[in-house]
């Protein structure tokens, strides 16, 4: 069965240092990849999202980056925090569009 | 362009009463809906999802949702309600390669 991992599940960052949060799926193969953003009680904002390796979407143009470097591993990047990077980052994969998606179990950013 | 309105925010109900969540929707064609649900500090979970079909569908924990194409409307229901219900819920429809997410209905149950 498939399977997303996401790590890791808490992270406290100072302001200028650098982010990487990795997300990877087990059990299936080329598929779509997404990074979500949840800020305090709100919905779910679409960062990124990728359909193969090495291909990229960007939906929020701002400080973070997205790469997948393998068919099953996605991370999220900055070089940079800022405070307003606070929040909980979700990674989600689907096999393809018109299917449900799979979540990660989120990671807490606070960045102080 | 496709946008996903649940217009409750937070919704109260009593343990044991029934529920109904409200998620209406704008999309062109023939909509892939889904119910999501997400308890504190935890990643979201699929509770059902609408194709085609039979308008009523139903989903995991004992809940239901019923397409309404006339009312563009994807409604979430239970007909009694558990305390371990207590979570945010989030509706969506399929657009292309993304998801266009609801902004959530927060779920409080009284005892």
């Amino acid at each position: 069965s498939q399977t997303i991992h996401q790590w890791p599940a808490t992270l406290v960052q100072p302001v200028g240092s650098p982010l990487s949060l990795e997300c990877t799926v087990e059990g299936t193969s080329n598929p779509n990849l997404y990074w979500y953003r949840q800020a305090a009680g709100r919905g779910l904002q679409l960062l990124f999202y990728s359909v193969g390796i090495g291909q990229i979407s960007s939906e929020v143009p701002q400080n973070l980056s997205a790469s997948r470097p393998q068919d099953r591993q996605f991370i999220l990047s900055s070089k940079k925090l800022l405070l307003s990077d606070s929040g909980f980052y979700l990674c989600a994969w689907r096999v393809d569009m018109n299917t449900e998606a799979f979540f990660g179990q989120g990671t807490r950013l606070t960045v102080v | 362009a496709q946008s996903v309105t649940q217009p409750d925010i937070h919704i109260t109900v009593s343990e044991g009463a029934s529920l109904e969540l409200r998620c209406n929707y704008s999309y062109g064609a023939t909509p892939y809906l889904f119910w999501y649900v997400q308890s504190p500090g935890q990643g979201l979970q699929l509770l059902l999802k609408y194709f085609s079909g039979d308008t009523l569908v139903q989903g995991i924990k004992g809940f239901e949702a019923e397409f309404k194409r006339s009312q563009s409307s994807f409604n979430l229901r239970k007909p009694s309600v558990h305390w371990s219900d207590a979570a945010e819920y989030f509706c969506a429809v399929d657009s292309n390669y993304q998801l266009i997410w609801g902004a959530g209905t927060k779920l409080i149950i009284k005892p």
